[in-house]
C-alpha cells in the first residue's frame, strides 16, 4: 500500500548513543518533514528536505543529523542522544510546499 | 512571539452537537491554514485546510472559516460523533519557503 511509513515503532536507548528512525514513502512526494511532539510544546519542526540532497534546519535541528541520498527516504540520526530527546518523532511528506502533510504514525523514543 | 494558539485545550460535547474549535494566529502574513485531527497513538491527519484568498471552505461534515481581520481560523464539526474524539490542531504557513508551525491542539471528546 502507498503510504508514509516509520520504523521502529519504539525504541529505547541509553545517553550518549548514536540512534536512526527511519522514515520512507512511496507517494514519490518532494517535500518531507521530521517532527517531535511533547506534551506542552505540541509538534515542532527540527528538519525538512525540498528535494533529494536538499534539507533545511526547521525550529530544534539541534542534536540532529538528517540525510536525503533518495526520495523516499528520510533517516533522522540523532548523534548522541540526551534525556531531553526523549519524545515522539513523526514524518511527513507532501507534494508541494502549498499541499497538507501527510503523517506516519510515529516512533517513541525513550533515552535513558 | 509569532504563534499559533488555540482558545481551549479542551472542549466536551454530547454526540449529535455541532463543536466549534477555536484558533488564534498572530501573523497577517501567513497565507495557508490546515486543520489536523490527531487520535492516540497515531500521526495527525489532514482534515481541511484554506488559503487566504478565502474565508470558508467545506467538506464532509467540517467547515473551516478564518477571518483575517482578527487572525481567527475555526473549524466546525456537525453533527459530533464519538469518534470525531481526538485531538486537534491548527497550523499555519507563512508564506513560501517556510514550513508549517502547528499550534498546541485542543481535545475534543464526544459523549453519546
Amino acid at each position: 500500500d502507498a503510504g508514509i511509513t516509520q520504523s521502529p515503532r519504539y525504541k529505547i536507548t541509553e545517553t550518549g548513543r548514536q540512534v536512526t528512525l527511519m522514515c520512507h514513502q512511496t507517494w514519490s512526494h518532494s517535500y518531507m518533514f521530521w517532527y517531535r511532539q511533547d506534551l506542552g510544546h505540541g509538534l515542532r519542526l527540527i528538519y525538512y528536505s525540498a528535494a533529494a540532497d536538499i534539507t533545511d534546519k526547521g525550529e530544534v535541528p539541534d542534536g540532529y543529523v538528517v540525510s536525503r541520498s533518495k526520495t523516499e527516504n528520510f533517516p533522522l540520526t540523532l548523534e548522541s542522544a540526551t534525556r531531553s530527546q526523549t519524545s515522539v518523532y513523526f514524518c511527513a511528506s507532501s507534494d508541494s510546499y502549498n499541499s497538507p502533510l501527510h503523517f506516519g504514525n510515529g516512533t517513541r523514543l525513550t533515552v535513558t | 512571539g509569532e504563534s499559533v494558539g488555540l482558545h481551549l485545550p479542551t472542549l466536551s460535547v454530547q454526540e449529535g452537537d455541532n463543536s466549534i474549535i477555536n484558533c488564534a494566529y498572530s501573523n497577517s502574513a501567513s497565507d495557508y491554514f490546515i486543520w489536523y485531527k490527531q487520535e492516540s497513538g497515531k500521526g495527525p491527519q489532514f482534515i481541511i485546510d484554506i488559503r487566504s484568498n478565502m474565508d470558508k471552505r467545506q467538506g464532509q461534515r467540517v467547515t473551516v472559516l478564518l477571518n483575517k481581520t482578527v487572525k481567527h481560523l475555526s473549524l466546525q464539526i456537525a453533527a459530533t460523533q464519538p469518534g470525531d474524539s481526538a485531538v486537534y490542531f491548527c497550523a499555519e504557513k507563512k508564506g513560501a519557503g517556510t514550513a508549517l508551525i502547528f499550534g498546541k491542539g485542543t481535545t475534543l471528546s464526544v459523549s453519546s
